[in-house]
């Protein structure tokens, strides 16, 4: 079955400033996609960036971006520019090739500081 | 972007009653459908995977009995907590992927969630 960790279950960052949030999952698959999700407080899940596993480069979304590290099963985000509206929990994804569920890491809650 | 909606948004009920939640795509069809449970500061568990034409799929642990899921349209799945409990107070989210094109990414839509309280 495959897994997702998320070690860091609180982080604080100040306005303006660069944060990395850290995800590490486990597959045996070779098709599958990654994915960065924002909860905020109403509790809507908003889509921030998703990674095929099959591309090389990282992904890119305006402030955000991933360093996608396959070999090592290493899905990181960071967050540029911090704003007071990044503030939430951040959820970490994995979703198998076809119509299958996402698997979801613990979460990571951010903290912006103005 | 596609819609999903959920209803209701929220609901209390009394232990022991039956409380119906709905979840539609609304500009898109869909044949499968997610069902998640969030308990608080948690994160997302999937529940069971809803099929538009046949029987749930329930993750171990999710009582089918008790959760009862209903894909009876290609917009439509319903789950229904009976003989609800104040353990089952959650916040319940569906999600629907939205098919693109052999080989395409087939994009995932959350609806808003709703949650449950029993009394």
């Amino acid at each position: 079955a495959q897994t997702v960790t998320q070690s860091q279950p609180e982080m604080s960052v100040q306005e303006a400033e660069t944060v990395t949030l850290s995800c590490t999952y486990d597959t045996s698959e070779s098709d599958y996609y990654l994915f960065w999700y924002k909860q905020p407080p109403s509790r809507q899940m908003i889509l921030v960036i998703r990674q095929e596993a099959y591309k090389q480069q990282n992904a890119t979304e305006n402030r955000f971006s991933v360093n996608f590290q396959k070999a090592a099963k290493s899905f990181s985000l960071k967050i540029s520019d911090s704003q007071l509206g990044d503030a939430a929990m951040y959820f970490c994804a994995y979703r198998g090739s076809g119509n299958t569920p996402l698997v979801f890491g613990k979460g990571t809650r951010l903290s912006v500081i103005a | 972007g596609a819609v999903v909606s959920q209803h209701p948004s929220r609901v209390i009920c009394k232990s022991g009653t039956s409380v119906k939640i709905e979840c539609r795509s609304l500009d898109f069809q869909a044949t499968t459908m997610f069902w998640y449970r969030q308990f608080p500061k948690q994160s997302l568990m999937l529940m069971a995977t809803s099929n538009e034409g046949s029987k749930a799929t329930y993750e171990q642990g999710v009582e089918k009995d008790k959760f009862l899921i209903n894909h009876a349209s290609l917009t439509l799945s319903t789950l229904t907590v009976t003989s609800a409990h104040p353990e089952d107070s959650s916040f319940y989210i569906c999600s629907a992927p939205r098919l693109a094109g052999f080989g395409s990414y087939n994009e995932q839509f959350f609806g808003p969630g709703t949650r449950l309280t029993v009394l």
